[in-house]
């Protein structure tokens, strides 16, 4: 079946740097994105999202970035903490048949150095 | 808002018993609940979607009669693992959506049968 997937399963950084974490989707059909961030023994907690008819979408210190021609999807955490140190997912809803379904990518494990 | 509880937080069992887990949105009343199972550094996987009021649907290769889910409120969803077995631990997470797009998690469950 469609998946969505990753680029990148590990990413270790610098405090104070910039971080970017890739995602590549398979299924053309989907229509809304999510990044989520997971610490160790928790539930995935909300960071920002982007619906397809946007290539852009800022937050507090994080952007998502989405190409659709190359089914792309990217997190980019500014000014990384330690604190941003987790696993992050991507996660796609299809809509159709699949409406409200969240596929989710195999993660990256983000690491910040003080 | 949009808070999900979930619980108990982490459970032990012996084999071949049962062990329910509950899921509850506190401050809305969700539509729609999904349940997913996370294996240790690997991405969370869909089991089964379930409304209030009807019967659950199940992903392709999850055994519907081994995992019994029960969405008898707007607001509270139950998963029993029955007759668990050491191959069923593994970290349960439930999610909540009031509508279109907007997912609430919970802070997971993690099940260790012995």
């Amino acid at each position: 079946g469609e998946s969505v997937g990753l680029h990148l399963p590990t990413l270790s950084v610098q405090e104070g740097d910039n971080s970017i974490i890739n995602c590549a989707y398979s299924n053309s059909a989907s229509d809304y994105f999510i990044w989520y961030k997971q610490e160790s023994g928790k539930g995935p907690q909300f960071i920002i999202d982007i619906r397809s008819n946007m290539d852009k979408r800022q937050g507090k210190r994080v952007t998502v970035l989405l190409n659709k021609t190359v089914k792309h999807l990217s997190l980019q955490i500014a000014a990384t903490q330690p604190g941003d140190s987790a696993v992050y997912f991507c996660a796609e809803n299809a809509g159709g048949t699949s409406y409200g379904k969240l596929t989710f990518g195999q993660g990256t494990i983000l690491t910040v150095h003080p | 808002g949009a808070v999900v509880s979930q619980h108990p937080s982490w459970v032990i069992c012996k084999s071949g018993t049962s062990v329910k887990i509950e899921c509850r949105s506190l401050d809305f009343q969700a539509t729609t609940m999904f349940w997913y199972r996370q294996f240790p550094k690997q991405s969370l996987m869909l089991m089964a979607t379930s409304n209030e009021g009807s019967k659950a649907t199940y992903e392709q290769g999850v055994e519907k009669d081994k995992f019994l889910i029960n969405h008898a409120s707007l607001t509270l969803s139950t998963l029993t693992v029955t007759s668990a077995h050491p191959e069923d631990s593994s970290f349960y997470i439930c999610s909540a959506t009031r509508g279109p797009n907007g997912y609430t998690f919970g802070s997971g469950t993690r099940l260790t049968v012995v």
